[in-house]
């Protein structure tokens, strides 16, 4: 079974620019959660999708957009970057919308905006 | 009103010693709660979770938390610290008030000591 794999782990962009982080959801999960964990913070809820359409979203402006594929796995992207979106990104999947289901981590994509 | 709060940022037990990280949540429904837990440059993994079954739950490594209703409280304890869990720990809660998400705490960051 795989589990959730992020892309890049890493990354330095400049202010302004736009970025795009991918996320393999695990096997048989057609859900996917994006958060955002700012340094020394809990993380804070983006967006999720559910087969394909966005299914609820947390207080980001909408220079924070994402997708979801056929096959669940999800794009993060993020226009106009500005310095406090220096965060680590974390992609989480889930088999449905039932709030209990346990939510399978990515190791994250460390974005910092210089 | 903060919906998850952890009372500490840092906690520090000597190996061996109890440990016991605090939780309170604020909620008109009993929610379903979680501990994840962080280790450096990594994803959250989690520990347990509670979903309105029995109110003591056991989960991974040795720890389990108390759902206690009275106190809106769902604290994280194991009996003997090891090395090994130094690492951040988050509590977090999802339910009917909170959507299809997970809100989560601040964090608290365990220091075992030698």
């Amino acid at each position: 079974e795989t589990g959730v794999t992020q892309s890049p782990t890493h990354l330095i962009k400049t202010r302004g620019q736009q970025v795009t982080l991918r996320c393999s959801s695990q096997s048989g999960h057609n859900t996917v959660s994006w958060y955002q964990q700012a340094l020394g913070q809990g993380p804070q809820f983006i967006f999720q999708y559910y087969r394909e359409e966005e299914n609820g979203r947390g207080n980001f402006p909408p220079r924070f957009s994402g997708l979801q594929f056929p096959n669940y796995s999800s794009e993060l992207n993020v226009n106009a970057l500005e310095l406090d979106d220096s965060a680590l990104y974390l992609c989480a999947s889930s088999s449905g919308l039932t709030r209990a289901q346990e939510a399978f981590f990515g190791q994250g994509t460390r974005l910092t905006v210089v | 009103a903060q919906s998850v709060t952890q009372l500490g940022s840092h906690v520090s037990v000597s190996e061996g010693a109890l440990v016991l990280l605090r939780c309170n949540y604020s909620s008109s429904v009993p929610p379903y709660l979680f501990w994840y837990v962080q280790y450096p440059n990594q994803g959250l993994q989690l520990l347990l979770k509670y979903t309105s079954a029995a109110t003591l739950v056991k989960g991974i490594n040795g720890f389990e938390a108390e759902f206690k209703k009275s106190e809106t409280s769902f604290h994280l304890t194991k009996p003997s610290a090891h090395m090994s869990d130094a690492a951040e720990y988050f509590c977090a809660v999802s339910g009917a008030e909170y959507g299809n998400k997970l809100v989560f705490g601040a964090g608290t960051i365990l220091r075992v000591k030698s």
